[in-house]
């Protein structure tokens, strides 16, 4: 069965700063990944995904995240934050009966 | 482009109440989900359709009630509001189950409804 874990429902940064936004993630099989962003009173939409291929992925709005194996772990980051990534990030992965299962999300604050 | 589009986006019902969120997509997407997401659980699925003509219960379906209209249309019904499915709801689309091989859910922009 697959399961994610977003470790730590708030994060705060400074402008500027580095983004880190963690995932882990259980799977009995190769696992597709997915980062999705919420902005306030949005819909999600996908920020990246990981399939197969090239381990480090970009998205947008400068995003980027590694699937490593190893760590079972698809941590998001971004060099530098801007005030309009203050949002809610959700982690998802799909697995071989094709549902996705999505983590309880992290809310990312960037002070000024 | 529209994409997935939600009605009502505010409803407030008392208990007892029974009502019909609404949902279409014009991106020809076979599979159509509803979630709920209340603060600290996440996303919730609570029934999904992978393609028309058929729908299956998803982690949450008690209260709720679904039909696939057609290819375009999926609504979800509450027949007996509870204050417990005060919520906002989001109707998600995608090519396949799961997103299929892109593996991308499109979403509406929710609707928030308060149940007294």
């Amino acid at each position: 069965a697959q399961s994610v874990t977003q470790l730590g429902s708030h994060v705060s940064v400074s402008e500027g700063a580095l983004v880190l936004l963690r995932c882990n993630y259980s799977s009995s099989v190769p696992p597709y990944l997915f980062w999705y962003v919420q902005y306030p009173n949005q819909g999600l939409q996908l920020l990246l995904k990981y399939t197969t291929g090239a381990t480090l992925v970009k998205g947008i709005n400068g995003f980027e995240a590694e699937f490593k194996k190893s760590e079972t772990s698809f941590h998001l980051t971004k060099p530098s934050a801007h005030m309009s990534d203050a949002a809610e990030y959700f982690c998802a992965v799909s697995g071989p009966n094709r549902k996705l299962i999505w983590g309880l999300g992290t809310s990312l604050a960037v002070n000024p | 482009n529209a994409g997935v589009t939600q009605t009502p986006k505010f409803q407030v019902l008392k208990t007892g109440q029974s009502m019909t969120l609404q949902c279409a997509q014009d991106m020809n997407h076979n599979s159509m989900y509803w979630y709920r997401q209340d603060p600290g659980m996440g996303l919730r699925l609570i029934y999904y359709s992978a393609s028309e003509g058929t729908t299956d219960k998803g982690e949450v379906p008690n209260g709720y009630n679904v039909s696939r209209l057609n290819k375009r249309e999926f609504s979800l019904r509450l027949e007996s509001a509870a204050p417990s499915q005060t919520s906002v709801y989001f109707c998600a689309s995608s090519w396949g189950l799961a997103g299929g091989n892109t593996g991308e859910l499109f979403f509406g922009e929710g609707s928030r409804l308060t149940v007294l």
